[in-house]
């Protein structure tokens, strides 16, 4: 079974654009959760989606958004960049219970 | 969420028992223990999960005392390749319950 895919894996971007992230949970997973890491803050949850709607978010600004697909697939978007915003972006997914999720390989944004 | 208070550092040799401690003091009734690891640049790798007593796997065990107030990891003979970051978690399986990842235990090995 594969497993959770993430695109791009690298990314650059400047202050004050946009950014979009996507992910691919694995196969039968209906729950996608996203995190920030950074050496700074660690890993920090963003938000969740299940059967394409949010069901829990995080402590970040309203520059960060996301959405699932019927498919289960989602994506993450961040408007209007900032240097701060530099982080490896994880997508996890999980069929069941929430604590076991399995994690993506990452986005790694640069916000130049 | 109950919070979770683990070493930030540890060292080992190869072949040795490691055995990482998290204290959660608060933690509900509901709740259940779970540990990640992960390497550099990579996303956390779910190891193990338990609720009381003693959880054993083919990587790790954990040993949760009855007032499960903290929680042990432990794994045997470890290598090279088990350098990582290790994180305990305490949550209820629930939908929509976020997972809080803390600082984490940074485990190296040496040869």
């Amino acid at each position: 079974k594969a497993g959770v895919t993430q695109t791009p894996r690298y990314l650059i971007k400047t202050r004050g654009q946009q950014v979009t992230l996507s992910c691919s949970p694995i196969s039968g997973h209906r729950s996608v959760s996203w995190y920030q890491q950074t050496p700074g803050q660690g890993l920090q949850f963003l938000f969740e989606y299940f059967s394409e709607t949010q069901r829990n978010k995080g402590n970040f600004p309203g520059r960060f958004s996301g959405r699932q697909f019927s498919n289960s697939r989602s994506e993450m978007n961040v408007s209007t960049l900032e240097l701060g915003d530099s982080a490896l972006y994880l997508c996890a997914s999980s069929y069941g219970p929430i604590n076991e999720q399995f994690f993506g390989p990452g986005t790694r944004l640069t916000v130049l | 969420l109950a919070k979770t208070t683990q070493p930030i550092s540890m060292d080992s040799y190869e072949g040795q028992e490691v055995n990482i401690t998290c204290s959660h003091n608060n933690i509900a009734t509901n709740d259940y223990i779970t540990w990640y690891q992960q390497f550099p640049s990579q996303g956390p790798r779910f190891i193990i999960q338990g609720y009381k007593t003693k959880v054993t796997n083919e990587v790790a065990s954990l040993f949760i005392p009855a007032d499960r107030k903290s929680s042990t990891l432990s794994l045997p003979r470890v290598s090279l390749s088990d350098t990582a970051v290790y994180y305990c978690l305490v949550g209820a399986p629930e939908a929509g319950t976020a997972l809080i990842f803390g600082k984490g235990t940074t485990l190296s090995v040496s040869s």
